[in-house]
């Protein structure tokens, strides 16, 4: 069975610092992995996402994440948070080559709070 | 283009009353799906259709029934509502799993039973 944890509910920074939102995941292949955003009383937005290549994947508003497969992480980062950038943020893998290889399954979320 | 589209965005029920979920994407997409949404739990997916005329249970389908009309349209009901059944509900399609996917969503539809 797949799995992400997402260890902080919440993650405070002040703009203009650098932000990360951890996730660690757990699949028994080759995991796809995702990031998405959610703003209040929105649906869920892509932002990026692992499939192959390079460990380090670029996607929406500046975000970034670096996959590590050793330490089955997954981290979104971003080099100076803009006030605009506090939503609550889900991490979610998927696991192709499994009987369920069409779910995806998400972490809980971490709510990110960038402060003036 | 519209995506992904849901309705009702809110409903009350009481518990034992029935409704239908609607959903309909325009992406031309194979796949669609039902997640909820309670605080502290992410998404949990109830329901998915890879492609027309299929559909699987997903983590947590009871209580629930789905269709898939057609490509465009996946539905969802519940027949006798309880108030377990409070949640932020979210339909969402994709590709095939050829590619990478990508999940996009619709705005929500928020249902309280009471």
């Amino acid at each position: 069975a797949q799995s992400v944890a997402q260890p902080e509910d919440q993650v405070n920074v002040a703009e203009g610092n650098p932000l990360t939102v951890k996730c660690t995941y757990s699949v028994s292949g080759n995991p796809y992995l995702f990031w998405y955003v959610q703003y209040p009383n929105r649906g869920l937005q892509f932002l990026l996402k692992y499939i192959t290549g390079d460990n380090l994947v670029k996607g929406s508003y500046g975000f970034e994440a670096e996959f590590n497969k050793s330490q089955t992480s997954f981290h979104l980062k971003k080099p100076s948070a803009l006030v605009s950038d506090s939503a609550l943020y889900f991490c979610a893998v998927r696991d192709p080559s499994g009987a369920g290889s069409y779910q995806l399954t998400f972490g809980k979320g971490t709510k990110l709070s960038v402060i003036p | 283009n519209a995506g992904v589209t849901q309705t009702p965005k809110f409903q009350v029920l009481k518990t034992g009353q029935s409704m239908t979920l609607q959903c309909a994407q325009d992406m031309n997409h194979n796949s669609m799906y039902w997640y909820r949404q309670d605080p502290g739990m992410g998404l949990r997916l109830i329901y998915y259709s890879a492609s027309e005329g299929t559909t699987d249970k997903g983590e947590v389908p009871n209580g629930y029934n789905v269709s898939r009309l057609n490509k465009r349209e996946f539905s969802l009901r519940l027949e006798s509502a309880a108030p377990s059944q409070t949640s932020v509900y979210f339909c969402a399609s994709s590709v095939p799993r050829a590619n990478t996917g990508e999940l996009f969503f619709g705005e929500g539809s928020r249902l309280t039973v009471l």
